[in-house]
């Protein structure tokens, strides 16, 4: 079976702080897939990472794909409100049809 | 424009009755899905159509079926509803280029 495991399910900080969420795997992807959902929505993509080693930006937010295409994490510096929803990370396997395997989700609350 | 769009939004109804789910994209996109979310917010694939044409069909009650006229449509038919189908049940369609899925904002659907 193969599982993306996504660390911590829930966290709740200030306003201010910096954060990261993690997500893991024992499979090797051929990318990789953040989303943020909020509550009545659907999950909205942020960024696909590729290249083992490679690292996005996305102003506060930066990602980072592990060298061996099986992690990733999302760094949020200095957190605000705005940042509160569920992170989702997804995989898609190689030669698996395009289908993503998706992570458990991280529950993010920022409180002001 | 909204990108993917599901009606209706919310859907509450009584045990036994059969009802539609309707999704339609306007992003040219070939590939289609439904997704189920539930109350852990865990998003489990349920079907994946690709240019009108069903890839996918995971380990669902034959209760459910989808149809998909055009490839700018993925309707979802539910039979015989039950209470363990209440749920959130999302659209999606996917660029085949980056993987990245747009998704509909979403039904809820309740079963009493």
């Amino acid at each position: 079976t193969q599982l993306l495991e996504q660390s911590p399910q829930f966290l709740s900080i200030q306003e201010g702080e910096n954060l990261t969420v993690y997500c893991n795997s024992s499979s090797v992807f051929s990318s990789l897939q953040w989303y943020r959902q909020e509550p009545g929505e659907g999950p909205v993509l942020l960024v696909t990472v590729v290249t083992g080693g490679e690292v996005k930006k996305l102003k506060r937010l930066t990602f980072q794909f592990g060298d061996a295409r099986k992690d990733s994490s999302l760094h949020i510096t200095a957190a605000q409100t705005g940042d509160t929803g569920l992170y989702l990370c997804a995989g898609a396997l190689s030669g698996s049809n395009y289908q993503l395997i998706w992570g458990a989700g991280t529950k993010l609350i920022i409180k002001p | 424009d909204t990108a993917v769009s599901q009606t209706p939004k919310y859907l509450v109804t009584q045990m036994g009755n059969d009802k539609s789910i309707k999704c339609e994209q306007n992003l040219g996109h070939d590939t289609m899905y439904w997704y189920k979310q539930d109350s852990k917010k865990f998003l489990k694939i349920m079907f994946s159509y690709n240019n009108k044409e069903l890839i996918i069909n995971e380990t669902v009650p034959n209760r459910f079926s989808p149809k998909s006229p055009d490839k700018a449509h993925l309707n979802l038919h539910i039979n015989s509803l039950e209470l363990g189908d209440s749920a959130v049940y999302f659209c999606a369609s996917q660029d085949r280029g980056n993987y990245g899925y747009t998704f509909g904002s979403g039904t809820r659907l309740t079963v009493v």
